[in-house]
């Protein structure tokens, strides 16, 4: 079965660091680029950015660039999101989700994604 | 950044009815349009892909259709499962964006 499991909820004070991840299983992780989405309580979907597993390449939002940093391991099939210094605002819900593209164009949608992680900032 | 406007932001229905959301987006993005709905505590499922393809397993009774910049997820005849939230996403250039989702709720 196609799948990512996501890590487990965290509970942080402000300041402090995280890593959260993501892992994939049943389809060649390398093939396919993994997205990472921030749902706020009671809020919409953000899209934060997106990594290529197999070189690593990382694409985000300005609105999220410098706040966090994606990443991924080949070897362990599992990307990765994480802060430095949290801030209550970090507070939510996190998606990541697989990238899929359609076979005979460019479309590219998000066809897997993962339970997700809750994370709550406070202190 | 291209500016995905949901409408409306939320709608009350039936059980049976034919409902309509619309999304429309800043600029041409030709059908790099997908479709997701969510329901509360769960992660979102995608729906439609490219405007108007029906994801595989997805009932018949959703559809897809674009009109310039102009996006409409309909669904046919509402069955009690649907009532959840909808986004539409925009895959044309990065960053992706999403519509400010629309919540389906029963009359």
């Amino acid at each position: 079965e196609v799948q990512l499991v996501q890590s487990g909820a965290e509970v942080k004070k402000p300041g402090e660091s995280l890593r959260i991840s993501c892992k994939g299983a049943g389809y060649r992780f390398t093939s396919h680029w993994i997205n990472w989405v921030r749902q706020m309580p009671g809020k919409g979907l953000e899209w934060m950015g997106k990594i290529d597993p197999s070189e690593s390449y990382v694409d985000y939002s300005p609105s999220f660039r410098g706040h966090v940093t994606i990443s991924a391991d080949k070897s362990f099939n599992t990307a990765y999101l994480e802060w430095n210094s949290l801030k209550a605002s970090d507070t939510a819900v996190y998606f990541c989700a697989r990238r899929s593209r359609v076979q005979t164009d460019n479309h590219y949608f998000m066809d897997v994604w993962g339970k997700g992680t809750t994370v709550i900032v406070s202190s | 950044d291209i500016q995905m406007t949901q409408s409306p932001s939320s709608l009350s229905a039936s059980v049976g009815d034919r409902v309509n959301i619309t999304c429309r987006a800043s600029q041409s993005i030709s059908t790099y349009l997908n479709w997701y709905q969510q329901k509360p505590g769960k992660a979102p499922k995608v729906l439609i892909y490219a405007a108007s393809s029906l994801q595989s397993g997805v009932p018949s009774r959703f559809s897809g259709s674009a009109s310039g910049t102009d996006f409409t997820l309909t669904i046919s005849s509402l069955q009690p499962e649907d009532f959840a939230a909808y986004y539409c996403q925009q895959s044309y250039t990065t960053p992706d964006t999403f519509g400010q989702g629309t919540r389906l709720e029963i009359k």
